[in-house]
């Protein structure tokens, strides 16, 4: 069974450019998250999908940050400006449900550097 | 509210010895707790969650956790420690809805030989 896929894996940009990540995850898997991991922190909830619905983002920059998931499958999540702070590795994950008790799998990741 | 205390961000073992990695919990409904492992440029991977089955729990690659509700605890152990058990650690915590995980700052484990 093939795993949660992002790309790219790192990323290397200036502040105030833009920048996006995509995600693809397990066949089958309704919810879909993304986290935000700062170096030395544990990963950090952005956004929440159900299907191709909004769940929880509640803790997403809304105002340089943004993330789609069409038609319920691929993700794609963007920063637009970039800021400095925003270095960080970005990991996607999915789950079957979104029950409190079902396994989350992650991807490997997408390492942004913002310079 | 949820959140989750990890005691010690660094923790070192001797190859063949205990592994503690401690982990504290607060939430305001019964919780789902588990404990992820990740490597080096790698995502997270599940060692083993407890979901209200048994208060003592065993995961992969020879983990176990024991749940209790008095001391808000899901400490992470293992009897003997192998070189490839090396990574970083995080504790997490979801409610019984919704699964939005809450992760504790992790404790990265080294194991001397």
């Amino acid at each position: 069974e093939a795993g949660v896929a992002q790309s790219p894996r790192y990323k290397i940009i200036e502040k105030r450019q833009s920048v996006a990540f995509w995600c693809n995850p397990i066949s089958g898997h309704a919810t879909l998250y993304w986290y935000q991991q700062i170096l030395g922190q544990g990963p950090k909830l952005l956004i929440q999908f159900q299907n191709n619905g909004v769940v929880d983002d509640s803790q997403l920059p809304k105002d340089r940050f943004s993330a789609e998931r069409l038609k319920g499958v691929d993700s794609t999540l963007k920063i637009q400006p970039a800021k400095l702070e925003d270095s960080a590795v970005y990991l996607c994950a999915s789950s079957f449900r979104g029950e409190g008790n079902n396994e989350q799998f992650f991807g490997p990741g997408t390492r942004l550097t913002v310079l | 509210a949820q959140s989750v205390t990890q005691l010690g961000s660094h923790v070192s073992v001797s190859e063949g010895a205990l592994v503690l990695l401690r982990c504290n919990y607060s939430s305001s409904v019964p919780p789902y707790l588990f404990w992820y492992v990740q490597y080096p440029n790698q995502g997270l991977q599940l060692l083993l969650k407890y979901t209200s089955a048994a208060t003592l729990v065993k995961g992969i690659n020879g983990f176990e956790a024991e749940f209790k509700k008095s001391e808000t605890s899901f400490h992470l152990t293992k009897p003997s420690a192998h070189m490839s058990d090396a990574a970083e650690y995080f504790c997490a915590v979801s409610a019984s809805a919704g699964n939005m995980l809450t992760f504790g700052g992790g404790t990265r484990l080294m194991v001397k030989p």
